[in-house]
């Protein structure tokens, strides 16, 4: 069975910190991990990785994948309030095109001021 | 930005109901997908689709979801018998026209089973 798992479950900083969120995974057939940010409702797309060593930045995030021991990591810099949600990671299985996303139960940051 | 739009935000249904949830994927976009999040669970895939045929579904996709693409621009789940377990935010999904997309989702419809 396909298992994606994140660390830490919860954790809660203080505003201007800096953030590494962790996510292990065992899939048969991987082609993609993406990082997602869920606040209220939608998970937003933040990064979707498919190769190891390259790391992907967009402003004060950034994110890299080990393919060789399965995991990824989520940097956020100068953390803000508005970072403040649910990251979820999840890993793509190909499928004629399609791509099934196993996710993990996310990792609940929040920032206090 | 285009989105992927669902409807209703909330349905809540008595239990042996038929529901039929909504979404409106992004227009050039050519997969199609549903995943639900029970309260306090991890989100879950349902079912993918595409070229108006199901790709792929989950062990939680049983005789009693099915998926229908009825025109250009709607995409939608229904259940025929709703249970209580089914009680869960129902998200829909959507990727552009080749490999290496993300999906992008909806803000999802909380479906409640009375």
């Amino acid at each position: 069975e396909d298992k994606v798992v994140q660390s830490p479950l919860s954790l809660v900083v203080h505003e201007g910190d800096t953030v590494t969120l962790n996510c292990s995974y065992e899939v048969t057939n991987f082609r993609s991990l993406l990082w997602y940010k869920q606040e209220k409702k939608a998970p937003t797309f933040l990064f979707m990785l498919t190769s190891s060593g390259i790391e992907k930045k967009s402003g004060r995030l950034s994110s890299i994948l080990d393919k060789k021991e399965l995991f990824s990591i989520l940097n956020i810099t100068a953390t803000q309030t508005g970072d403040s949600a649910v990251y979820l990671c999840a890993v793509g299985s190909p499928n004629f095109g399609n791509e099934k996303l196993t996710f993990g139960t996310g990792t609940r940051l929040t920032i206090i001021p | 930005e285009p989105e992927v739009t669902q409807t209703p935000s909330h349905q809540v249904t008595q239990m042996g109901q038929e529901v039929i949830l909504r979404c409106v994927p992004i227009s050039n976009h050519l997969y199609f997908y549903w995943y639900r999040q029970i309260l306090g669970q991890k989100v879950e895939f349902l079912v993918s689709f595409y070229n108006n045929e199901i790709s792929e579904k989950s062990e939680i996709f049983d005789d009693q979801f099915s998926v229908e693409r009825p025109d250009g621009s709607n995409f939608t789940l229904k259940i025929r018998s709703t249970k209580l377990e089914d009680s869960a935010m129902y998200f829909c999904a959507s990727s552009g026209t080749g490999f290496g997309q993300p999906q992008h989702f909806g803000d999802g419809t909380r479906l409640s089973i009375l």
